[in-house]
């Protein structure tokens, strides 16, 4: 089954205790993506990567980390969690083509206290 | 400024209303994409509907259907006798290529988001 899978589905964690959220996908997808989600503020891009060895900056990528060593997985990575990175995370991939839809994870809650 | 305006933030209506949800977008492109999805309440994005910048074409789905209209930069998407299953947060979003040094980013924007809530 074609998926993008998301680990853990909720975490809870204490200022400044580094932490990883892992991605995966199925697909052979060249593209993914991190976004977060916050109320009333829809989704924002964190960090996004065109394919292996290969990522930028999305909209809001201060704080977070990437790595794209292989084509399949796309971890994020705080380094040193603050409070303001509670969100609710997701990570996605597709195609690597204008147009084509995001094929999302089930999302991380992530709680930093 | 925003590139993807949803205006409504929440809509509430009875169960069998119609209801339709308001969705413009900024781009200066001339090619170009436009998505809704729905997160119900368990929180995972479905995917709706793709559009593309040159298919004007309004489109039917069962109960929902969306008018996209590039004269006034709208993508909005109605839902015919709408149930409580409809009950979700729908993003209307922009896929458009942004050139940056290095390469091009495939980029989708999300809208904030509209909370619908369907009452029995």
């Amino acid at each position: 089954e074609a998926q993008v899978t998301q680990n853990p589905r909720y975490l809870i964690t204490v200022t400044g205790k580094k932490l990883t959220v892992t991605c995966s996908q199925n697909m052979n997808h060249e593209y993914m993506s991190w976004y977060r989600q916050d109320p009333g503020l829809g989704l924002r891009q964190i960090y996004y990567s065109m394919n292996v060895e290969v990522t930028d900056k999305g909209d809001v990528p201060e704080g977070y980390k990437v790595s794209r060593k292989e084509k399949r997985n796309f971890p994020l990575i705080l380094e040193s969690p603050s409070p303001n990175q509670t969100s609710l995370y997701f990570c996605a991939s597709s195609i690597r083509r204008v147009g084509e839809k995001l094929f999302f994870g089930s999302g991380t809650q992530l709680s930093v206290l | 400024a925003q590139k993807v305006t949803q205006a409504q933030t929440e809509i509430s209506v009875v169960e069998k209303e119609d209801v339709t949800l308001d969705c413009v977008y900024e781009t200066r492109d001339t090619t170009y994409y436009l998505f809704w999805y729905k997160q119900p309440p368990s929180g995972e994005l479905v995917f709706l509907i793709r559009r593309n910048s040159f298919d004007e074409q309004n489109e039917i789905s069962g109960r929902y259907s969306w008018n996209f209209q590039k004269s006034t930069s709208s993508f909005n998407f109605t839902i015919t006798a709408s149930q409580v299953v409809d009950s979700a947060v729908y993003f209307c979003a922009l896929s458009e290529r942004v050139r940056r040094s290095g390469g091009s980013n495939y980029k989708l924007t999300f809208g904030k988001g509209t909370l619908l809530t369907v009452n029995p």
